[in-house]
């Protein structure tokens, strides 16, 4: 069955450095998204993608976040420069039509450690 | 504005019990509802979704929920608990756009042999 892959599943960093958080969603899916979930809190939105663009994003989603397709494959978030509150499991997630009811088929997720 | 709340952080029944989880929710439009479940490192999967129709929907893994719009709830209920529910669930509900999905805290169950 296919399905939402994530690398790394653990990320440390250091605070102040950039990471990119990969995400290959489902083949034939054409909106993506990226949730993060900080320890014992909701699983809270940070964008949605679809057609090379951003479709929607959150008051999270500031101008340290970006997120690009950089092939047919790849979905990738980057923080550009981490702060310890960006500590958090950050999942992909992917849908094959924008229709409300389609349901979001989510990533296992990176556990992303600002130190 | 959508928002969920699901009342429990942890949840614990024996085998063989029945399984109550609890969702509110809140919504500005009629809601589409959902319900993951995610396993220790494993991804959100979905057990069962309400968008139109019929207030009781079906999922996997014996689950079932029920709409309930004059309580403003989605409750997940299972007859008959099995060791393998152990996991962690999430309620969600959708933006009109579908494009946001807002989630409860979760609810962890337990269950005891």
């Amino acid at each position: 069955e296919p399905e939402v892959t994530q690398t790394p599943s653990h990320q440390v960093t250091q605070m102040g450095q950039e990471v990119i958080l990969r995400c290959v969603p489902i083949s034939n899916h054409l909106y993506f998204y990226w949730y993060r979930q900080i320890l014992g809190q909701k699983v809270e939105f940070l964008v949605s993608f679809y057609n090379n663009e951003i479709s929607e994003k959150s008051e999270i989603f500031d101008d340290q976040f970006s997120v690009e397709r950089p092939d047919g494959s790849n979905f990738t978030l980057k923080i550009r420069s981490t702060k310890l509150e960006d500590s958090a499991m950050y999942f992909c997630a992917s849908k094959v039509r924008g229709i409300r009811d389609n349901e979001q088929f989510f990533g296992p997720g990176t556990r992303l450690t600002v130190l | 504005a959508q928002s969920v709340t699901q009342l429990g952080s942890h949840v614990s029944v024996s085998e063989g019990a029945l399984v109550l989880l609890r969702c509110n929710y809140s919504s500005s439009v009629p809601p589409y509802l959902f319900w993951y479940v995610q396993y220790p490192n494993q991804g959100l999967q979905l057990l069962l979704k309400y968008t139109t129709g019929a207030t009781l929907v079906k999922g996997i893994n014996g689950f079932e929920a029920e709409f309930k719009k004059s309580e403003t709830s989605f409750h997940l209920t299972k007859p008959s608990a099995h060791m393998s529910d152990a996991a962690e669930y999430f309620c969600a509900v959708s933006t009109n756009t579908g494009n946001q999905f807002y989630f409860g805290t979760g609810t962890s169950l337990t269950v005891i042999p």
